[in-house]
């Protein structure tokens, strides 16, 4: 079965920084590319980064790119998410989810991590 | 970024036929995809490039379209599938639909 767990969330004051993490299991995940999605309370789905199985490609939306650091530990079957400069507009769940091939849709989506950014 | 415009929200009757719609600003081929979010869990697959049912998604659901139009389609619904569906493209990075929120009366 797959799995996908993420963890690391939290109150944060703003500017400060935070690190994601995202376990997985019931899959091989080196051969898979992962993404970040979060989802503001109450609203809908953005995408947020995506890594290539080995790391070679990484794409980020444009509201975090500079900010936020998308990478992978294929040894640990863990996926992170680096979040520095946190802005209140940051708050929301993140979700890890898994890619399956070129074709861009997501799979698998673990069940997220609240971050929530606020002094 | 290519934005994707969905209908806020649809009530519909157990049994009958329902139709979800999702316009994109450009084409995006058949590289359009449906997720189904009930409250409080994540999201799930249903349907990838346009029409292709992920496995183990019940055969009433079903997609349909290319290049800006495209069409979820639940028949029979069940009470079930109250939830809020979205539509995703990967012609280039992400976006999501605002959702459309299923009520079934």
């Amino acid at each position: 079965e797959v799995q996908l767990v993420e963890s690391g969330g939290g109150l944060v004051q703003p500017g400060r920084s935070l690190k994601l993490s995202c376990v997985a299991s019931g899959f091989t995940f080196s051969n898979y590319g992962m993404n970040w999605i979060r989802q503001a309370p109450g609203k809908g789905l953005e995408w947020v980064a995506y890594i290539s199985s080995g790391s070679s490609y990484i794409y980020y939306a444009e509201t975090v790119k500079g900010r936020f650091t998308i990478s992978r530990d294929n040894a640990k079957n863990t996926l992170y998410l680096q979040m520095t400069s946190l802005r209140s507009e940051d708050t929301a769940l993140y979700y890890c989810a898994s890619q399956t091939g070129s074709g861009g849709w997501f799979a698998y989506w673990g069940q997220g991590t609240l971050v929530t950014v606020s002094s | 970024d290519t934005v994707l415009t969905q209908s806020p929200a649809l009530a519909v009757s157990p049994g009958e036929r329902v139709t979800i719609s999702c316009r994109a600003s450009e084409s995006v081929s058949t590289l359009m995809h449906w997720y189904q979010q009930k409250p409080g869990q994540q999201p799930t697959l249903l349907i990838y490039l346009a029409s292709n049912l992920e496995s183990g998604v019940p055969a009433r659901f079903s997609g349909s379209g290319s290049g800006t139009d495209f069409t979820l389609t639940i028949d029979p619904v069940e009470a079930d599938d109250t939830a809020t569906y979205y539509c995703q493209q990967s012609w280039n990075d992400p976006t999501f639909g605002s959702g459309t929120k299923l009520e079934i009366k």
